[in-house]
């Protein structure tokens, strides 16, 4: 069964530093991965995806991220953080099945602290 | 609409009553899904319609939990003689077709809380 897992429950950074969030899955066939954003109160926000091609995957807000198979990992990175990047971050991959649907990771919350 | 829009977007509930939330969806998408958010907790699967048919219901937790979907458009989920453990956020999405690499869009939610 696909999974996605993300090993940190919160990642605390300095403003202007860069940041990581981790995130590594399991799949059988080739992975569709997927990073969405969570505001207090708010829906889902989508970031980037990867699909096939270049393993730096660019998305919005300055983000980017990093697809490694051999590591089997898709880790989301920004090179200098905002305090207004804090917020909850999801992982997913794309289900198997051809319905479309997402699994997703437990989230990390991200803190950045001016 | 511009976006995928829920309602209502808070509901509080005495347990046992029935509850319905709603989700409409973006123009054109043919597929919707639901999901579940616990505090605490990670995004839950619940169904997936593509048009008014829902092909996967695997997420549903029990026979309170039902859905469906209208037109090819509108989608109701509703609970049945709701418990205390169903308090959740309810999150609708949305995306063109199942069976592309997409992403889905989702809605802002429905907060259900359940006295």
């Amino acid at each position: 069964a696909q999974s996605v897992a993300q090993p940190e429950d919160q990642v605390n950074v300095a403003e202007g530093n860069p940041l990581t969030v981790k995130c590594t899955y399991s799949v059988s066939g080739n992975p569709y991965l997927f990073w969405y954003v969570q505001y207090p109160n708010r829906g889902l926000q989508f970031l980037l995806k990867y699909i096939t091609g270049d393993n730096l995957v660019k998305g919005s807000y300055g983000f980017e991220a990093e697809f490694n198979k051999s590591q089997t990992s898709f880790h989301l990175k920004k090179p200098s953080a905002l305090v207004s990047d804090s917020a909850l971050y999801f992982c997913a991959v794309r289900d198997s099945s051809n319905t479309g649907k997402l699994i997703f990771g437990q989230g990390t919350t991200l803190q950045v602290k001016p | 609409g511009a976006g995928v829009s829920q309602s209502p977007s808070n509901k509080v509930t005495e347990k046992g009553k029935d509850v319905e939330l709603r989700c409409d969806p973006i123009s054109g998408h043919t597929a919707l899904y639901w999901y579940r958010q616990s505090l605490g907790q990670g995004l839950e699967f619940l169904i997936y319609f593509q048009g008014n048919s829902a092909p996967d219901k695997s997420g549903l937790p029990s026979d309170r939990f039902s859905a469906e979907r209208t037109g090819g458009s509108v989608s109701t989920l509703t609970i049945q003689r709701t418990q205390q453990e169903d308090s959740a956020v309810y999150l609708c999405a949305s995306s063109l077709t199942g069976v592309n690499t997409g992403e889905l869009f989702f809605g802002e939610g429905s907060r259900l809380t359940v006295l």
